[in-house]
């Protein structure tokens, strides 16, 4: 089955900890996209990358990082220069990151600092 | 950056036709309009999208207005499982970490 995997589902953090959020597809997408969610509030766009070896920083990218090395992986870095990190995060792709595409989302990937 | 506005919640009964509205009146001429959902603690799923004119697919229908400033995702007959966050996005030419915004959508709250 084609699709998007993130893991793991639920992830606590102690303070000061790097932690490495995964992203996979199998969709053959060119364009990869990680998000942050807040309790009730809507989606911020972290980082997005149309191609590999490329990637642009979103509105909230201080305290994250990305790497985009294979095609169907885009892992997210959440770094200890992140002052509030607990949040659920989604991972996103599309097939060329054109304005028609249609973004498909993984199950999410809830992170605890403890 | 092109923004959308919507209502913070909407409640439909059962089995009745929804309209959820989206004002997005700084939109560009060749932003597509895109509508998605979220169900609680899952990813957000595509519903349909559009530039001008009207659009249908199973899920919904999408009315865009004449002069593109708002548009209205339409539910023929809501169920239970339409209960969810609904989200308005632009996507323009410049895709790309300037034109990816979801703001806090709207909850559909269907009342058996």
């Amino acid at each position: 089955d084609g699709g998007i995997t993130q893991s793991p589902k639920y992830l606590f953090r102690k303070e000061g900890q790097n932690v490495t959020l995964s992203c996979e597809q199998n969709l053959n997408h060119d364009a990869m996209y990680w998000y942050r969610q807040d309790p009730g509030q809507g989606l911020r766009l972290i980082y997005y990358s149309q191609i590999v070896n490329d990637f642009q920083k979103g509105d909230i990218a201080e305290g994250y990082s990305v790497s985009r090395e294979k095609k169907e992986s885009f892992p997210l870095t959440v770094t200890s220069a992140q002052k509030n990190p607990t949040a659920f995060y989604l991972c996103a792709s599309s097939p060329s990151g054109d304005r028609t595409d249609t973004q498909y989302f993984g199950p999410g990937t809830r992170l605890t600092v403890l | 950056d092109a923004k959308t506005t919507q209502p913070n919640s909407m409640e439909s009964n059962e089995e009745e036709p929804v309209h959820l509205p989206c004002n997005h009146s700084t939109i560009s001429g060749t932003d597509y309009i895109h509508w998605y959902r979220q169900l609680p603690s899952q990813g957000p799923e595509y519903v349909i999208h559009g530039l001008t004119s009207n659009v249908n697919n199973r899920m919904a229908s999408l009315a865009i207005a004449e002069d593109r400033k708002s548009s209205t995702l339409i539910l023929h007959r809501a169920t239970l499982r339409d209960a969810a966050v609904y989200y308005c996005i632009l996507i323009g030419y410049q895709t790309g970490a300037n034109n990816l915004f979801f703001g806090t959508g709207t909850r559909l709250t269907v009342i058996p």
